[in-house]
Parts: structure tokens; sequence; C-alpha cells
């Protein structure tokens, strides 16, 4: 299957501050997603981003396709923003998704 | 987006003993998965869940430890069997194949099951 790596793993940042997180992927994909699960659990999509660049706020997304990785960028970080944010990843476009290990995030005050 | 309910919202039961576990979607939806998140860990895929007939199961998950079921494009179920204090995890019923999102895929609020 489908190997998904991000990086760091965990990241700690001041309130203001600004960030990005990786995902490589190991093969071709027609369908990659971002996601911020909340310290609730709930799981919220921020992106699906299979190739090219979007923006929504203070996040955006960068997928380069022919190279096998994803960025996400969150800039003047918030406390709400900690959590964990997963990128997840399918060959096609209605099939399963595997999912990164996540980046852990922090956001101190 | 599709709004996806899960009951019940976390629960607590005893080892040896099974929980049923309901995803609600608040329209018609292509493909329904379930996934497991154990503690301080990824999200793992248990299975497909197929409107009227069997569930595909990925590696590693029996469809006797959890029978799946999908009457209809808006329902499914997830039954943990014969549960142990390993199968302590988040439990997520997760939809793609929306009218505002064909590709997308969207996730329940989660089911915290705690096996004592």
């Amino acid at each position: 299957g489908i190997q998904v790596e991000q990086s760091p793993p965990d990241l700690i940042l001041q309130e203001g501050a600004n960030s990005t997180l990786r995902c490589n992927f190991s093969d071709s994909v027609n369908n990659l997603q971002w996601f911020h699960q909340n310290p609730w659990g709930q799981l919220i999509n921020l992106f699906y981003i299979p190739s090219g660049t979007k923006q929504n706020g203070r996040l955006s997304a960068t997928t380069v396709a022919t190279e096998r990785y994803s960025l996400l960028y969150i800039s003047s970080s918030q406390t709400t923003d900690s959590g964990v944010y997963f990128c997840a990843v399918a060959r096609t476009n209605a099939g399963k998704s595997t999912f990164g290990d996540g980046t852990t995030l922090t956001v101190k005050p | 987006s599709a709004v996806i309910s899960q009951k019940p919202s976390r629960d607590i039961c005893q080892r040896g003993t099974s929980l049923t576990i309901q995803c609600q979607v608040d329209s018609q939806v292509t493909m329904m998965f379930w996934y497991r998140q154990q503690p301080g860990q990824s999200l793992t895929l248990i299975a497909t869940a197929n409107q009227g007939s069997e569930a595909t199961y990925e590696s590693g998950f029996v469809i006797d430890k959890f029978p799946i079921s999908r009457p209809n494009l808006t329902f499914s179920t997830l039954t943990v069997s014969n549960m142990s204090p390993e199968d302590s995890s988040i439990y997520l019923c997760s939809v793609q194949g929306t009218s505002g999102g064909y590709n997308e895929q969207f996730f329940g609020p989660g089911t915290r099951l705690t096996v004592l």
C-alpha cells in the first residue's frame, strides 16, 4: 500500500508564529486531504487538494503531485490551532484513504 | 458537506461483551467506511461498508470481530464483538460521495470506547 510520512511529528509554537507541515507519499495519488483533529477528537476537513494550491484564511496548502508531497502552512498561529494535523491520501478519487501518523501542534499563549 | 452522527458518543464496557455503534448521514452517500483510532495513534481503516452486501475488510480485521451492516445509503452499524481492553479506541464513521463534495471524505464525531 501507499506509505505516508508526515513531519515534524511534534511542533511547539508561540502564538503568532508561522509553521509548515509536510506530507510525503510513496505513490501517485488522486485524492489528498488535510484534517485537523481537535482536542475533543473531532476530525475537521481543512483542504481537499490532490494538486495545486489553496488558501483558506490563515491556512494554505500546496500539493506537488509529481514530486509526491504536500505542504500545509499555518500563519499567525492561535491557541485554537492546537491539535493533530493529518494528511490522508488515496490512489483513486473514490477509494479508501491511508493516513499519515500526524503532526501534533501545540500553540502556547 | 455531510452531517454525520454517531451513537453512542462514548461507552464503558466490560470485557467479553459486544457494542454496536450506529452511523447516520443526513443525505445519501456512495461510500461509507469505519476507522479505528487507538490511543495516541493515527487512523486505521477497518472496512468499507457496502450497501446490501458484506463489508470489505482490511488486513487484520475480520467479520466475526467487527460485523458491519449497511442497509441503505444513509445508515451503517459497526459491532465490536467479544471485547477486550485492547479494543479501547475511538471508532469513526466516514463517508465519501456526497452531493456537496463527491471526492472529499467526511468524518463523524467518533465513539470513544473504553473496555475494562
